[in-house]
């Protein structure tokens, strides 16, 4: 059972054209979505997250939308570069008891951006 | 310089050999994780650990053990019983307990093939 549902599984943009990578999840227990950006060979670094509470999260070119009614939350990129070319994660964490936090990723959508 | 390293980058196995995989961080965190990489499939939890000598299953923990003997150390020993080990781990960490906000760092990752 896939918990953080993400689309597109790739995607294909001009140079500064807008990037816009979509999540779905069930679990109302999540209370935390990062996303993660990875590039070939090298392990994911967090890009942006965002908490329930608040409805979008803005840095630089990167924005999170997050609908909490419709448990759903996306990923802008605006003005897209061929440097953001790169593999993107969705995520998803919750609280599994005590003090145990665990992260669902998406499946990951891999982006190019064509200059 | 702190962060996560893995070694080795790459290794090769014989079916039917066990074989462990290194993850080391000097970050000062409670918490490590490892997770699977597979094309087309995202990052899967093995097994992750809140504090030394203690540590949970993740969503794909069979065929894998894990030890948590230092603060500093979390390594995964791959076991002939895992099907079909091939494949990119990651190890990661985070400040752990305290707070569900926890941003995971990841290492660079360790490519397993078996021949």
């Amino acid at each position: 059972q896939q918990q953080v549902k993400q689309s597109p599984q790739s995607l294909i943009v001009q140079k500064g054209g807008i990037s816009i990578i979509n999540c779905a999840y069930e679990n109302t227990a999540f209370d935390y979505f990062p996303w993660y950006q990875q590039f070939p060979g090298k392990g994911p670094a967090l890009l942006i997250a965002i908490r329930p509470d608040v409805s979008e999260k803005k840095e630089g070119r990167f924005t999170i939308s997050f609908n909490k009614s419709a448990k759903q939350f996306s990923l802008h990129i605006m003005d897209s570069q061929p440097g953001d070319s790169a593999t993107y994660f969705c995520a998803a964490l919750e609280r599994e008891g005590g003090s145990n936090y665990k992260l669902t990723f998406g499946k990951g959508t891999l982006l190019t951006v064509n200059p | 310089d702190g962060g996560i390293t893995q070694s080795p980058k790459y290794l090769f196995r014989k079916e039917g050999q066990n074989v462990t995989l290194s993850c080391e961080q000097n970050l000062n965190h409670d918490a490590m994780y490892w997770y699977r990489q597979d094309p087309g499939q995202g990052l899967r939890l093995i097994y992750y650990s809140q504090i030394v000598n203690d540590f949970q299953k993740g969503d794909i923990a069979e065929g894998y053990s894990v030890s948590r003997e230092k603060k500093e150390s979390f390594p995964l020993t791959v076991t002939s019983a895992q099907k079909n080990p091939t494949a990119f781990y990651l190890c990661a960490s985070s400040i752990g307990t305290g707070s569900s906000y926890n941003e995971q760092f990841f290492g660079p990752g360790t490519r397993l093939t078996v021949l």
